[in-house]
């Protein structure tokens, strides 16, 4: 069974231009969830996404956001890029709700420029 | 609400060395706990999960107790190896609902 993928490994980005950030979950898999990893800040969590619902969100701004499509594929979208946006953005998928295990891509690493 | 917090870092051992990485939590009912790796370069991986009181998880020589009157998830290992350098993040899922809360990691370094 494949795992989950990110795609892309990398970008490299300039201030003010937007991103979109594509996440395939594990065939089966219904969540999706969103986190931003930087040095400082650790594993933040950004959203989660269940049969194309956003089931659960993070605290961070609006220029962040996401969808899932009807196969569980999901995008993450942040406009407006600042620098502090730079980091490992990681995405992981789940077979349902409740208490399961999170299964993780390798992440997509966004710089801004 | 929901919390997790573990161990400052980098962590630096030689190898065979003991290892115990602390890991507390706060929560509102009883969560599942859960250790992930990170490798240089890579995504996080499940290590161990333990989905209630007194429950152990262990997985390739690591071992953590569930341990609710301590609200504890401590990681051990009897005898580390260099392969074992990584990042360690303790985290809990909640009661209801899939979010999962990580503590900042600790970075691991075994030495020859």
């Amino acid at each position: 069974k494949a795992g989950v993928t990110q795609t892309p490994r990398y970008l490299i980005k300039t201030r003010g231009q937007q991103v979109t950030l594509s996440c395939s979950p594990i065939s089966g898999h219904r969540s999706v969830s969103w986190y931003q990893q930087t040095p400082g800040q650790g594993l933040q969590f950004l959203f989660e996404y269940f049969s194309e619902t956003q089931r659960n969100k993070g605290n961070f701004p609006g220029r962040f956001s996401g969808r899932q499509f009807s196969n569980s594929r999901s995008e993450m979208n942040v406009s407006t890029l600042e620098l502090g946006d730079s980091a490992l953005y990681l995405c992981a998928s789940s077979p349902a709700g409740g208490q399961n295990i999170q299964y993780f891509g390798a992440g997509t690493r966004l710089s801004v420029l | 609400g929901n919390s997790v917090t573990q161990m400052e870092g980098p962590v630096t051992l030689s190898e065979e060395a003991f290892l115990t990485i602390n890991c507390t939590y706060t929560a509102t009912g009883y969560p599942s706990l859960f250790w992930y790796v990170q490798y240089p370069g890579e995504g996080l991986q499940l290590l161990l999960k333990a989905t209630k009181a007194d429950d152990k998880g262990s997985n390739k020589g690591f071992e953590a107790t569930y341990r609710k009157e301590t609200t504890s998830f401590h990681l051990e290992k009897g005898s580390v190896q260099v392969s074992d350098s990584a990042v360690y993040f303790c985290a809990l899922s909640a009661l209801t609902g899939n979010q999962f809360y990580f503590g900042t990691g600790t970075s691991l370094t075994v030495i020859p």
